[in-house]
């Protein structure tokens, strides 16, 4: 029974499109993330919610817009897609501040 | 401006030796460090952490050591075996938010 589940697990799409990737957590955990692993390899954080409420927000384009229906769901939504927004997004949950579980990444390919 | 560096991508160790995986940080104020394990296709894992109070944390055959003055991290996984396989990942943490280096790939040869 996956922990962090997140869909699709490979989306290729073509610039200009809006997509969403899915998340959701079965950890009864209160804090969710997108992060975001690019070229360089780095795992960059770009939102953190918290019981559905948004405590961290990096720099990152207004196209990216996370959602959190409940606080064990939290999609992101990108809309006109570039081609540097591809890159590995990984979705993970955590009860406070550590003890982090990720789920296993959705590869995002624009051409 | 990247403030946990991982400046080896790659470490190739024979099995039975010791892994030692480095990392290194900018920032005083982080109050944690964790390492994380990916294989492929797969999400981070968590392995250890360690507390900026403390000097060292053990658990089995990872050890994690931390030179404050340093400012510098290190991993060590004795002995290593094909299993560790991976791609390690050193993450410190700050404000609620996990900031991480950019992994370092270690191959663990039969």
């Amino acid at each position: 029974d996956t922990a962090v589940s997140q869909t699709p697990k490979y989306l290729v799409t073509q610039m200009g499109n809006d997509k969403s990737i899915k998340c959701e957590q079965n950890l009864g955990h209160d804090t969710m993330y997108w992060y975001k692993q690019d070229s360089k390899k780095f795992l960059k954080i770009m939102f953190s919610y918290n019981n559905k409420e948004l405590i961290i927000n990096e720099t990152v384009p207004n196209r990216f817009s996370p959602k959190s229906p409940d606080k064990a769901h939290l999609n992101l939504h990108i809309n006109s897609l570039e081609l540097g927004d591809s890159a590995v997004y990984f979705c993970a949950s955590s009860l406070g501040n550590l003890g982090y579980t990720f789920g296993s990444g959705t590869r995002l390919t624009v051409v | 401006d990247q403030q946990v560096k991982q400046n080896s991508p790659s470490l190739s160790v024979q099995e039975g030796r010791i892994s030692i995986l480095n990392c290194d940080y900018t920032n005083s104020m982080f109050d944690y460090f964790l390492w994380y394990k990916k294989y492929p296709a797969e999400g981070p894992t968590f392995l250890i952490s360690i507390s900026s109070i403390k000097d060292k944390n053990e658990d089995g055959r990872f050890t994690v050591f931390l030179n404050k003055s340093a400012k510098h991290l290190s991993l060590h996984i004795v002995p290593s075996q094909p299993g560790d396989s991976a791609v390690y990942f050193c993450a410190a943490s700050q404000g609620g938010k996990l900031i991480f280096g950019q992994g370092t790939e270690l191959s663990v040869k039969p």
